[in-house]
């Protein structure tokens, strides 16, 4: 499955590194989303984006930082993480927002260790 | 709020016994309700949907039926393979703003042995 791609596919960092994650979308979708992943807890929705716009900010911390440039690309800007935000960073695309019956496709993730 | 409940896992079986994962569910409405499914080192698939009450979402052998008076969507299969072996996540689409957002359960780890 190739529709959602997210690189990279692993990344450590230390608590005062700057990174940024990457999702690309090939379905021609215009919604894409940011989760957080993270064992023994539901997955946890971080960001939506609905034709580049911003739609929902989950009370996300401000040291996670979304753009989105396109609707077919999303990054993820990381600044002075912390341990606890250690954890799978999975992208989602749907057709839109609107459609409560819209199957979002999820690429593979990044496994991000924050040291 | 809206909320997903589902059983605890590990579920471990052995090929060809019968699954069922358990999911009920808490919500305002009526939405639509996902199971996916995440195989090691990947992201999350839909395998299946149902959008209204009484509907049965299927593939790949796995069924699961739409019941608004239990408020229930149970994983069922009849015959497991090993390759189904992953973690299976129930999940309803959240209806009460206007972005179509989904809300999972913790997810339920199936481990099936030859």
């Amino acid at each position: 499955e190739t529709g959602v791609t997210q690189t990279p596919r692993h990344l450590v960092m230390g608590m005062t590194n700057k990174k940024s994650l990457k999702c690309e979308q090939h379905l021609g979708h215009n919604a894409m989303y940011w989760y957080k992943q993270s064992a023994k807890k539901p997955l946890e929705l971080m960001f939506v984006y609905n034709f580049k716009e911003q739609t929902e900010n989950n009370s996300v911390p401000s040291r996670f930082s979304p753009e989105c440039p396109n609707s077919s690309h999303l990054f993820l800007h990381l600044h002075t993480l912390q341990p606890e935000d250690s954890a799978l960073y999975l992208c989602a695309s749907s057709q839109d927002t609107g459609g409560f019956t819209d199957t979002q496709y999820f690429g593979p993730g990044t496994r991000l260790t924050v040291l | 709020g809206n909320s997903v409940t589902q059983m605890e896992g590990p579920v471990t079986l052995s090929e060809e016994a019968f699954l069922t994962i358990n999911c009920t569910y808490t919500a305002t409405g009526y939405p639509s309700l996902f199971w996916y499914v995440q195989y090691p080192g990947e992201g999350l698939q839909l395998l299946l949907k149902a959008t209204k009450a009484d509907d049965k979402g299927s593939n790949k052998g796995f069924e699961a039926t739409y019941r608004k008076e239990t408020t229930s969507f149970h994983l069922e299969k009849g015959s497991v393979q090993v390759s189904d072996s992953a973690v299976y996540f129930c999940a309803l689409s959240d209806r009460s703003g206007a972005t179509n957002k989904l809300i999972f359960g913790t997810g339920t780890l199936l481990a099936v042995q030859p």
